[in-house]
């Protein structure tokens, strides 16, 4: 049963687009929710987070929107750069749930 | 700040022997987590100790796993015996025991039991 999904296992966008990344969640209790980018051959290393109680939170090029009554969160990266290109995890934290809960990935390509 | 160092980078072994994955925290962080990541899954926490002390184990996937956190800067987690199907890559991650602290990430240990 996976809390923290991420659909869509791939995405390719050109240099200078938007990349959007989604999430979604079923779990009503999460109120944290995390993005961690990973290289090949790295771990995980942390991007931008979002607090349950705003439904935008922006860093840059990157920015996370929380829709909490669609249990979604997205998030943009713009202008997109080939070093973008890396996959995206998704995470989630709250209520019970004392640990973060990972998506499966998306993995970014952005091509020149 | 030199990171969480994890060793071995890569592991080669038999099935049934004994694996032990090693990791050194972030000086000051006094959560550590192991998680594995593989493909159908993605990534699991297997274990995470605060101030040393195992916390929860849940997903810890049969008594072959172990983990141990001796000292505030070293954590093992040992499989005995291995199997094919234990093949992932093993991550360490710290943090601050504060909340939303976030984790800190080692570069993982690709496992492969033949």
């Amino acid at each position: 049963d996976q809390q923290v999904k991420q659909n869509s296992p791939s995405l390719s966008v050109q240099e200078g687009r938007i990349s959007i990344l989604n999430c979604d969640y079923t779990n009503s209790m999460f109120d944290y929710f995390l993005w961690y980018k990973k290289y090949p051959a790295e771990g995980p290393t942390f991007l931008i987070s979002i607090s349950s109680i705003k439904d935008k939170n922006e860093d840059g090029r990157f920015t996370v929107f929380l829709n909490k009554s669609a249990k979604h969160l997205s998030l943009h990266i713009v202008p997109s750069q080939p070093g973008d290109s890396a996959v995206y995890f998704c995470a989630a934290i709250g209520g019970s749930q004392g640990n973060l809960i990972f998506g499966k990935g998306t993995k970014l390509s952005v091509k020149p | 700040d030199a990171g969480v160092i994890q060793s071995p980078r890569h592991e080669v072994t038999e099935m049934g022997q004994e694996v032990t994955l090693r990791c050194k925290p972030i000086s000051g962080h006094n959560s550590l987590f192991w998680y594995r990541q593989t493909m159908m899954r993605g990534l699991e926490l297997l274990i995470y100790f605060n101030n040393n002390v195992p916390i929860d184990d849940s997903g810890m996937p049969e008594d072959r796993f172990s983990a141990k956190m001796p000292n505030a800067s070293f954590s093992t987690l040992k499989i005995q015996p291995s199997e094919p199907r234990d093949s992932a890559v093993y991550f360490c991650a710290s943090s601050l025991q504060a909340a939303h602290s976030p984790l800190h990430f080692g570069n993982g240990t690709r496992l492969t039991v033949t």
